[in-house]
């Protein structure tokens, strides 16, 4: 299996500019997890799907961030507007959804807002 | 709120025992986690314990576990260079289809 798949890898814009992240789940898990990682706040849950419907997005910082996850193979983070504190790595992960099943994480995308 | 905790940097020598410690608050947890982050990639899941065990031994790694006091550690023998990394401690209650809540990491660095 490829494992989680996200794109792109490294992500470099200026304030003000609209950014997609974009990650692909393992074939078959149910449950998809959006985490952030910055420096001071380590990691922290922004969203979570769990059979493409949105869970629990009370981790979204604010309105400029939005997530969808269309069908089972796809799911997007948006910034928009971007600013230069949203610069972290975005981290996407996956499971099956059964009670004790691992959450399996993506290479993450690396984001710079100047 | 849930909260784990981790002291943030561990030096050992090659070839000693490294121990990573945690401490977590949600006495929910049901699922404990140890994820292993090397410069600049994912994470990668080393091994996890549920709340009903005490131990788990995993070739070089043993995971202790004491319920009482939420406490929670990773050992790793016979300690490599190749084990420099930050490693994570993570809980869920449910694990397969709820967030993980993550420690802040411990910076393992091994001295040749």
């Amino acid at each position: 299996d490829a494992g989680v798949i996200q794109s792109p890898r490294h992500e470099v814009t200026e304030m003000g500019q609209e950014v997609t992240l974009r990650c692909k789940p393992i074939s078959g898990h149910n449950s998809l997890f959006w985490y952030r990682q910055t420096m001071m706040r380590g990691l922290e849950l922004l969203i979570y799907f769990n059979n493409n419907v949105p869970i629990d997005d009370s981790g979204m910082p604010e309105d400029r961030f939005s997530a969808k996850m269309p069908n089972a193979s796809f799911s997007t983070l948006k910034i928009q507007p971007s600013e230069p504190r949203d610069s972290a790595v975005y981290f996407c992960a996956s499971s099956l959804g059964t009670s004790g099943s691992t959450q399996y994480f993506g290479p993450g995308t690396r984001l710079t807002v100047l | 709120g849930e909260d784990v905790e981790q002291s943030l940097f561990l030096s050992v020598r090659e070839g000693d025992s490294s121990v990573i410690n945690c401490t977590y608050t949600d006495s929910s947890s049901t699922y404990l986690y140890w994820y292993k982050q090397e410069p600049g990639a994912g994470l990668q899941l080393l091994t996890y314990i549920f709340s009903n065990m005490d131990m788990k031994q995993d070739q070089r790694l043993t995971v202790l576990l004491n319920k009482k006091d939420k406490h929670l550690s990773l050992r790793i023998a016979d300690t490599q260079t190749g084990d420099s990394a930050i490693y994570f401690c993570a809980e869920s209650s449910n694990s397969g289809n709820t967030p993980l809540v993550f420690g802040k990491g411990t910076r393992l660095s091994v001295i040749a």
